[in-house]
């Protein structure tokens, strides 16, 4: 079956910087998505990779390995407005989509 | 530019009653998606279409109905509302070049 894993929850400190993972286990594979999703609100996209590499935007950046079926967000400098859910979401052969349940980020002072 | 627009964004219904979500976008997306997406569960898909005219069951379609007469909007239909119903439904369309989707802001809906 298709299956898409990341953590819960995860906690970090204002300022510093969090790495949240999501493998993946899909019918093929055309590609890697990650949205952030604020409490109440609509998904927005961050960032897509279809090749094995890192790929900065700002301070967040996205991670892919497709052997291993593997990505991490990864999210510098924190503040408090990051506080949200990250949705983790893979798109198969037949370009659907594959959303993971999301990680609920918790950013402290 | 408005985006997505969904309405309406909030809407209480007894069980039994029907409703239409309505769903416009101004990319002239060719692909829109209704999901569902309830407490710690991730988007799960309804229906979707990929063109004017056409629509396709997804995930978890069952007493559902869509409708795509024209290309701008997506309209999803429940014809005897349950409890089981009670969610956030989120529309979406898709720029088919990045396959990012762009969503509305959502319909909540409670069924008692």
């Amino acid at each position: 079956g298709q299956n898409i894993d990341q953590p819960t929850e995860m906690t970090a400190t204002e300022g510093a910087i969090v790495q949240i993972n999501c493998t993946y286990q899909t019918s093929g594979f055309n590609g890697l998505f990650w949205y952030q999703q604020h409490a109440g609100e609509a998904p927005t996209f961050l960032s897509y990779n279809v090749l094995d590499g890192l790929e900065e935007k700002g301070r967040f950046s996205s991670f892919l390995s497709r052997s291993k079926g593997y990505s991490y967000l990864l999210l510098k400098e924190l503040q408090m407005k990051d506080s949200a859910s990250y949705l983790c979401v893979s798109m198969d052969s037949n370009y659907q989509l594959i959303w993971g349940a999301g990680t609920k980020l918790i950013i402290k002072p | 530019n408005a985006g997505v627009t969904q309405t309406p964004k909030f809407r209480v219904l007894k069980t039994g009653q029907s409703m239409t979500l309505l769903c416009a976008q101004d990319m002239n997306h060719e692909y829109m998606y209704w999901y569902r997406q309830d407490p710690g569960m991730g988007l799960r898909l309804i229906h979707y279409s990929v063109g004017e005219g056409t629509t396709a069951k997804g995930e978890v379609p069952d007493g559902y109905n869509v409708s795509r007469l024209k290309k701008q909007n997506f309209l999803l239909g429940l014809e005897s509302a349950a409890p089981s119903q009670t969610s956030v439904y989120f529309c979406a369309s898709r720029r088919t070049e990045t396959g990012e989707l762009f969503f509305g802001e959502g319909s909540r809906l409670t069924v008692l």
